[in-house]
């Protein structure tokens, strides 16, 4: 079946650093694969997404390349800040499917 | 606005009582969905509904009941038959048919059993 791995955390970062957390996944077919962000104690929003190959998804200075040879979809940012503490999850939807598959979460914590 | 509301955010109930978590949406998706979020486990679905009046078991569905009588609701029972239910409860929904399945998210309900 579908399984989405990512890195564990927590990440912890200063304000400012570059961030990367893994995602790997392992899914038949051509899946769209998605980040969503956790803030504490609420639901979760989407944060970008990539539906195809080489698709760069993006938004609030996040990036992820949907890389299909290596199955991945890295969530990048060049400079964190003390707002983008969260956790992370990457989640992907299999061809013809309805539901989504989640990683285990990755918690960042970034210092002033 | 459109959205996803679930009510209560905090629930406390004794253990062996059934408890129902409300889940509303105004977004006129078809698709509405229950997680349930344990600390360091992600998220597990435990039933989704893709139209009104169907609805299908996802991974961890033993001790839950729904129903989906209208297309906004979708509200999810915790019966007693549930070993361990004190978790974190996220509902979801989209739209039915959409190639990439993007899911929109309820703020959760925190379920304690005492």
């Amino acid at each position: 079946g579908d399984s989405v791995t990512q890195m564990e955390g927590p990440v912890t970062l200063s304000e400012e650093a570059c961030l990367t957390i893994n995602c790997t996944y392992t899914a038949t077919g051509y899946p769209s694969l998605f980040w969503y962000v956790q803030y504490p104690g609420e639901g979760l929003q989407l944060l970008l997404k990539a539906t195809k190959a080489d698709d760069k998804g993006s938004n609030k200075g996040f990036e992820a390349t949907y890389r299909k040879e290596t199955t991945s979809f890295h969530l990048e940012k060049g400079s964190v800040q003390v707002s983008d503490s969260a956790v992370y999850f990457c989640a992907l939807s299999g061809s013809g499917y309805s539901t989504l598959t989640f990683g285990k979460g990755t918690m960042l914590l970034v210092s002033p | 606005d459109g959205g996803i509301t679930q009510s209560p955010k905090y629930l406390f109930r004794k253990e062996g009582q059934n408890v129902t978590l409300s889940c509303e949406q105004n977004l006129n998706h078809d698709a509405m969905y229950w997680y349930r979020q344990d600390p360091g486990q992600g998220l597990r679905l435990i039933y989704y509904s893709q139209i009104v009046n169907d609805f299908q078991k996802g991974d961890i569905a033993e001790g839950y009941s729904v129903s989906r009588e209208k297309k906004e609701s979708f509200p999810l029972t915790v019966t007693s038959a549930q070993k361990n239910p004190t978790a974190f409860y996220l509902c979801a929904s989209s739209i039915r048919g959409r190639d990439d399945n993007e899911q929109f998210f309820g703020p959760g309900t925190r379920l304690t059993v005492l």
